[in-house]
């Protein structure tokens, strides 16, 4: 079985300072990596995502992560935040291919950005 | 319209009513899915179809009834709730084709209060 981990479910940072999410997962199998973002009353979106190849990867809005595999970790990173970078960032994990692969999320982790 | 859509967006319900949650994706994708969101846990995957055939069913409880009658439309259905079922209903499609490994696109939600 799957399961995420984001062990910090706050993170306070002033505007323009770098900031780092952290993510670490447990799969059996091969994994495949998603960070999505959900900003207040909406749906998620999604930031990046490690499928093969590159272990780092860069997404939308600045960010990027780097896929550890001996470390079982994809942390979220962006060297300068905005204020409008304030949401809230879940990773997930499938271990599948094929039509309907489930995702298995972390609980989440909220950026606040403060000036 | 383009992405995934959700109607309503609020919906207020008694533990005697009926409703129904709507969901449309304009994408174009085969597989289909409703999560579950509340606070301070995991997003929780409740059904998933793909080309209209349910492939996953989470433990649901049976108040909760999906229904897919084409790739592009997805209802979940609603009766006797528990004020515990109050939550962030959320949509997601992706391709859904065998060999691929599929990206989840989500839609707003509809935000469920059950009194």
């Amino acid at each position: 079985a799957q399961s995420v981990t984001q062990l910090d479910s706050q993170v306070p940072v002033f505007e323009e300072a770098p900031v780092e999410l952290r993510c670490n997962y447990s799969s059996s199998v091969s994994v495949y990596l998603f960070w999505y973002v959900q900003y207040p009353n909406q749906g998620l979106q999604l930031l990046l995502k490690y499928l093969s190849g590159s272990t780092l990867v860069k997404g939308i809005n600045g960010f990027e992560a780097e896929f550890n595999k001996s470390q079982t970790s994809f942390h979220l990173r962006k060297p300068s935040v905005h204020i409008s970078d304030t949401a809230e960032y879940f990773c997930a994990v499938s271990d599948q291919t094929g039509g309907g692969n489930k995702l298995t999320f972390g609980t989440g982790t909220q950026l606040k950005v403060e000036l | 319209e383009t992405g995934v859509t959700q109607t309503p967006r609020h919906l207020v319900m008694g533990m005697t009513n009926k409703k129904s949650l709507k969901c449309e994706q304009h994408l174009g994708h085969n597989a289909m899915y409703w999560y579950k969101q509340s606070a301070k846990k995991p997003l929780e995957l409740m059904f998933v179809y793909n080309f209209k055939e349910q492939t996953e069913n989470n433990s649901v409880p049976s108040r909760f009834s999906p229904e897919c009658p084409n790739s592009s439309h997805l209802f979940l259905h609603l009766h006797t709730l528990q004020p515990e079922d109050s939550a962030l209903y959320l949509c997601a499609s992706s391709q859904g084709l065998a060999g691929h490994v599929d990206t989840q696109y989500f839609g707003p939600g509809t935000r469920l209060t059950v009194l």
